[in-house]
């Protein structure tokens, strides 16, 4: 079955970039998605295949997918940006990736 | 408004059986794939079962297969989980989440509050 692989944490200094990835085999194939989950509340969708933002979702959140990696990257890290993200293929089923805690400080 | 309002969890033993609901609201639910996602204390997300539009496609994830049963009601606006033999590990928050018009070609784009399912003797 796919796998992917996701970082179990990352940190970004307030107002810089984070970049979150998501390896899987030949990822570049399939349409990655990323959710956002807050503690307590439910998953949020802010990229869908691969580049795209749902309305609603800052500019400061882009996507890319390229070999084996898709990455999330958030731009100018807001306190608000905290949570864990995923990420998410369709490989005869739904995959999810393990999830990776962003810390922002 | 969108929403999805997931109902029907509870404690129950292990063995026993439960069925979840999903209510939905705001779209026209017909056209649209719909899936169970849940969540165990502390862990992350696992895709459950998906089902299409006019049921004709049903997916179940390995760990549900045999045990759990999806389906929908287009007339109602609902979704469902008929969930038997269950296990400890099935104990979860489940979420009923929007598809798109084809399974696994459009992301989930809307998500309910979800439904805390506890197998416990």
């Amino acid at each position: 079955s796919y796998e992917l692989t996701q970082p179990l944490s990352v940190s970004v200094a307030l107002r810089q970039t984070a970049r979150i990835t998501c390896g899987g085999d030949n990822i570049e194939s399939k349409n990655v998605h990323w959710y956002q989950q807050k503690p307590g509340q439910a998953p949020v969708l802010v990229i869908y295949r691969n580049i795209n933002r749902p309305s609603g979702i800052p500019e400061r959140f882009s996507g890319s997918n390229s070999g084996n990696t898709a990455t999330l990257t958030i731009s100018r890290a807001q306190a608000g940006d905290e949570a864990d993200y995923y990420c998410q293929v369709w490989d005869s089923s739904w995959v999810f990736g393990g999830g990776t805690k962003l810390t922002v400080l | 408004e969108v929403q999805l309002v997931e109902s029907g969890g509870g404690l129950v033993k292990p063995g026993g059986s439960l069925r979840l609901s999903c209510a939905a609201s705001g779209f026209t639910f017909s056209s649209y794939s719909m899936n169970w996602v849940r969540q165990a204390p502390g862990k992350g997300l696992e895709w459950v079962s998906s089902i299409s539009s006019s049921s004709s496609y049903i997916y179940y994830a390995d760990s549900v297969k045999g045990r759990f049963t999806i389906s929908r009601d287009n007339a109602k606006n609902s979704l469902y989980l008929q969930m038997n033999s269950l296990r400890v590990e099935d104990t979860a928050l489940y979420y009923c989440a929007r598809g798109g018009g084809v399974i696994g070609r459009y992301a989930m784009d809307v998500w309910g509050q979800g439904t805390t399912v506890t197998v416990s003797s």
